[in-house]
């Protein structure tokens, strides 16, 4: 099985702050990511797919890279709504769509 | 405009099964897998499985497989998900979501349900 990890796990930022979440992938995985972002009682968004394509509808301050086993979600202002828990998902295995831990960004 | 409703929070006892529903609106419902997703108090998000509903084939993680299964009714485009032999474990919020496919290749979760709580207490 494709095992998914991420970094930081958690983060404090500022609204107006860069940020870069890393998610890792235990074997290749191509451009086959996906980027989710979960608030509190809420269900997952889908931001970003095949690792850097924009989800139609969401600013253009998040941006996804990379491809093969390391990628990254960047939100280049973080503002108020942004703070959520984001999560990586790979689609390389249809056998097992594994979702990475989650990374909580909360107000410094 | 598309939506996935879920219908409503189920309290079960141990070894009970639970039957949860998805009823999709705004497209064509037997153009796009429907996949089921879990999520536990606190936790992070489980993948379950994939249903297609047009020709009902299904695809379950190994973690589930025995245990669950996915079903649709066409005629009222809705899908169902039944887990048995509930555990403590397994109580989570269940969500189902739209499976899309870009350039034929890639998946992606573009639409999901509201999320069902399914509470496993004696």
């Amino acid at each position: 099985d494709i095992q998914m990890t991420q970094s930081p796990s958690s983060l404090s930022a500022s609204v107006g702050d860069r940020v870069t979440i890393t998610c890792r992938a235990s074997q290749s995985i191509s451009s086959y990511l996906n980027w989710y972002q979960q608030k509190p009682g809420k269900a997952p968004k889908l931001l970003i797919y095949a690792a850097s394509s924009l989800q139609s509808g969401v600013p253009s301050r998040f941006s996804g890279s990379g491809s093969g086993t390391d990628f990254t979600l960047t939100i280049s202002s973080l503002q108020p709504e942004d703070f959520a828990t984001y999560y990586c998902q790979q689609s390389y295995s249809t056998l097992l769509f594994t979702f990475g831990p989650g990374t909580k960004v909360d107000i410094k | 405009q598309v939506q996935l409703v879920q219908s409503g929070a189920e309290v079960k006892k141990p070894g009970a099964s639970v039957k949860v529903s998805c009823k999709a609106s705004g497209y064509t419902f037997t153009s796009y897998d429907i996949n089921w997703v879990r999520q536990a108090t606190g936790q992070g998000l489980e993948w379950m499985g994939w249903m297609n509903p047009n020709s009902g084939n299904t695809g379950y993680a190994q973690k589930f497989q025995g245990r669950v299964t996915m079903t649709r009714n066409t005629s009222i485009s809705t899908a169902y998900m039944e887990l048995s032999s509930l555990r403590s474990e397994d109580t989570a919020v269940y969500y189902c979501a739209r499976g899309s496919l870009w350039l034929q290749r890639y998946t992606l979760f573009d639409y999901w349900g509201q999320g069902t709580l399914v509470t496993v207490s004696s």
